[in-house]
């Protein structure tokens, strides 16, 4: 079945440390993005690329970093500029530029301990 | 900033009963609006979509109601279920044609009382 898989599930970083987030997906789809997720608030925009070896930065770009080097896979590097890292964070991806639907992964919950 | 808003936070209703879950929208541009379920700790799964185009939209046990004269947006919950507990988000593409990709709202938390 098609679909796109974030990996790991949870996720745990000292302070200082640069952490790596998985997304990938099978979809053939174009367009992948990285959304931040903090309690009782909406899906904020860190990344998003519409095409290989393209990425564009969205809302809360600082202290990201992502590459996208295959169609399939949009990782996201979580550096130890970003201050406030602990979050849930959602990957998704879309045929088109968002005027389609997204197909969400499942998340990664991110703590600094 | 955020374009898109929720009218309240958390809704709590009594199973069997019909949900109204409102979003208001500030961007005239946008054309493409989606609402979303999320379940605690999953990734959002699409509902239902509608186009500026239409003004109603029905799927199995939801509607989705577009006024573009007022920019608002509601989700219609037929007969409500324990598993329709979760938030709800709505998203709209927004000024760019969705170049940048979907703006959410806050959401809304829909409780089921039994």
């Amino acid at each position: 079945d098609g679909g796109i898989t974030q990996s790991p599930k949870y996720l745990f970083r000292k302070e200082g440390q640069n952490v790596t987030l998985s997304c990938e997906q099978n979809l053939n789809h174009d367009a992948m993005y990285w959304y931040r997720q903090d309690p009782g608030q909406g899906l904020r925009l860190i990344y998003y690329s519409q095409i290989v070896n393209d990425f564009q930065k969205g809302d809360i770009a600082e202290g990201y970093s992502v590459s996208r080097e295959k169609k399939e896979s949009f990782p996201l590097t979580v550096t130890s500029a970003q201050k406030n890292p602990t979050a849930f964070y959602l990957c998704a991806s879309s045929i088109g530029s968002g005027n389609d639907g997204y197909t969400f992964g499942s998340g990664t919950r991110l703590t600094v301990v | 900033g955020e374009s898109v808003g929720l009218h309240l936070p958390t809704l709590s209703v009594q199973e069997g009963d019909n949900s109204i879950i409102n979003c208001a929208y500030s961007n005239s541009a946008s054309d493409y609006f989606i609402w979303y379920k999320q379940e605690s700790g999953k990734g959002p799964q699409f509902i239902i979509d509608i186009r500026s185009n239409m003004d109603k939209r029905q799927g199995q046990r939801v509607t989705v109601l577009l006024n573009k004269t007022v920019k608002h947006l509601s989700l219609q919950i037929a007969a409500t279920q324990p598993g329709d507990s979760a938030v709800y988000f709505c998203a709209e593409n927004g000024a760019g044609g969705g170049a940048d990709g979907l703006t959410f709202g806050k959401g809304t938390h829909l409780i089921i009382q039994p």
